[in-house]
C-alpha cells in the first residue's frame, strides 16, 4: 500500500492563480480531510469528506473547494491564490464506521504534505 | 480561547530525563483524545490514544482528566530520537470524526 499520497510536494504560485492539490489513498478509507499548518497555529481543518459524494466545511474553508467523486481521491482547489494561503497542506484519511454514522475511527493517516508559497 | 491549548516549549532535556507535557481542551463534550508526533517538516503520526483510565506504551504514559479537561503525556528515559513536536488532539462533540489539533509542544533531547 502507498498509503496517502499528495502531489505536488512543493508549489509556488502568483497571487490570483488557481491550482489543485491532489490527494489519494489506497486503504479504502471513507473519511478524508485537508488541513493547513502554519507556524504557531497547529493544524487547522479546511474541508472534510465522510464518503464519496459528501463533503463539508471545516474551520477555515474560505478560498478552497473540494470534491469527492471517488473513495480514493480528494483534491483541494485553490480558486484564486492569495499570500495568506502560503502554508503546508496535509491530506489525511481514516477508516469510517460507516457513512451513516459519519464517524471516523481513531487513527488518521497523513500524506507527506504540500508546501505552497503564494507570491 | 483556542479549543486545544499546549505550551509550545521548547522543552530542552538531557538524555534519560523524564518529561511531561500538558494540554487543556475547551469542549467538555469532546469524545476522543490522542497524542500525535510530528518530526521536523514531516507529517503527523499517531503516537497513542488517551483513555480515561490512563494508558501506557513502553516509556510513554498518557492520562486524561475529563473533569478538568486536561490531558498529559509523560515520557520516561528520554532518547535523542524522542526529539519532535508532540500534538495534543481531540475530536469534537459530533460524530463526524473531525480532529482538533493543539499547536504542539517541541521537545529537544540533548546528549
Amino acid at each position: 500500500n502507498a498509503g496517502v499520497t499528495q502531489t505536488p510536494k512543493f508549489q509556488v504560485l502568483k497571487t490570483g492563480q488557481s491550482m489543485t492539490l491532489q490527494c489519494a489513498q489506497d486503504m479504502n478509507h471513507e473519511y478524508m480531510s485537508w488541513y493547513r499548518q502554519d507556524p504557531g497555529m497547529g493544524l487547522r481543518l479546511i474541508h472534510y469528506s465522510v464518503g464519496a459524494g459528501i463533503t463539508d466545511q471545516g474551520e477555515v474553508p474560505n478560498g478552497y473547494n473540494v470534491s469527492r467523486s471517488t473513495t480514493e481521491d480528494f483534491p483541494l482547489r485553490l480558486l484564486s491564490a492569495a499570500p495568506s494561503q502560503t502554508s503546508v497542506y496535509f491530506c489525511a484519511s481514516s477508516y469510517s464506521g460507516g457513512r451513516a454514522s459519519g464517524r471516523a475511527r481513531n487513527e488518521q493517516f497523513f500524506g507527506p504534505g504540500t508546501r505552497l508559497t503564494v507570491l | 480561547r483556542k479549543e486545544v491549548e499546549q505550551d509550545p516549549g521548547p522543552f530542552n532535556v538531557p538524555e534519560g530525563a523524564t518529561v511531561a507535557f500538558n494540554c487543556t481542551y475547551s469542549n467538555s463534550a469532546s469524545q476522543s483524545f490522542f497524542w500525535y508526533r510530528q518530526d521536523c517538516r514531516k507529517e503527523p503520526k499517531l503516537l497513542m490514544s488517551v483513555y480515561s483510565s490512563g494508558n501506557e506504551d513502553g516509556r510513554f504514559t498518557a492520562q486524561l482528566n475529563r473533569a478538568s479537561q486536561y490531558i498529559s503525556l509523560l515520557i520516561r528515559d528520554s532518547k535523542l530520537s524522542d526529539s519532535a513536536t508532540y500534538l495534543c488532539v481531540v475530536t469534537g462533540s459530533s460524530n463526524t470524526g473531525k480532529l482538533i489539533f493543539g499547536q504542539g509542544t517541541t521537545l529537544q533531547v540533548k546528549p
